[in-house]
């Protein structure tokens, strides 16, 4: 099947600090792609929905202003998460979707803000 | 509401024992219905899906059936190896919400020798 690669696969940074984390689509275009947060014994909750070229839609009660996403191309989306506090410690999972085909999971990005 | 409710884990089983994890769900529409695995630092892959009621999806062994009377898509798998070990979710997906998925919480699964 399709790869998608996060990186960082785990990343700590101090708290206050911003930290970007990356999502590609390595072997086809992704005209949309998702951010996923999964906390401890939960479930995936979508973040926000990505097209590219075009601005993110954030699903209810996340807030845009400290989770930056940018999807400049057809393989790549950054989640940059902002003046980071341990409240946003957690493992975020990215996936992406060629039009209207199955959607592709990455592997996660485990986030630990001290 | 969209809703996935998934057995809570962990589960533990020896090698060959049978598997069920259950999983059962609410929709405002008329869904799609996943299970995905996860092994250990890898991302969420599909596993097996089924589009319609009595729809059975089947993959390495799992079988999971659509049942729309019962709103559920339990997993199953006769005869279960170590390498199945990994984290089951399952899930939906309605059209008229943008393909959004669902995800229940995972199931852990652990088969020893």
């Amino acid at each position: 099947g399709a790869v998608v690669s996060q990186h960082p696969s785990r990343v700590i940074c101090k708290s206050g600090t911003s930290v970007k984390i990356e999502c590609r689509s390595l072997d086809f275009q992704a005209t949309t792609m998702f951010w996923y947060r999964q906390f401890p014994k939960k479930s995936l909750m979508l973040m926000a929905t990505s097209n590219e070229g075009s601005k993110a839609t954030y699903e209810q009660g996340v807030e845009k202003d400290k989770f930056l996403i940018n999807h400049a191309s057809l393989t790549l989306s950054t989640l940059t998460v902002t003046s980071a506090h341990p409240e946003d410690s957690s493992f975020y999972i990215c996936s992406a979707r060629q039009d209207r085909y199955e959607q592709y999971f990455g592997p996660g990005t485990r986030l630990t803000v001290t | 509401g969209n809703s996935v409710t998934q057995m809570e884990g962990p589960v533990t089983l020896s090698e060959e024992a049978f598997l069920t994890i259950n999983c059962t769900y609410t929709a405002t529409g008329y869904p799609s219905l996943f299970w995905y695995v996860q092994y250990p630092g890898e991302g969420l892959q599909l596993l097996l899906k089924a589009t319609k009621a009595d729809d059975k999806g089947s993959n390495k062994g799992f079988e999971a059936t659509y049942r729309k009377e019962t709103t559920s898509f339990h997993l199953e798998k006769g005869s279960v190896q170590v390498s199945d070990s990994a984290v089951y979710f399952c899930a939906l997906r309605v059209q008229n919400t943008g393909n959004q998925f669902y995800f229940g919480t995972g199931t852990s699964l652990t088969v020893i020798p």
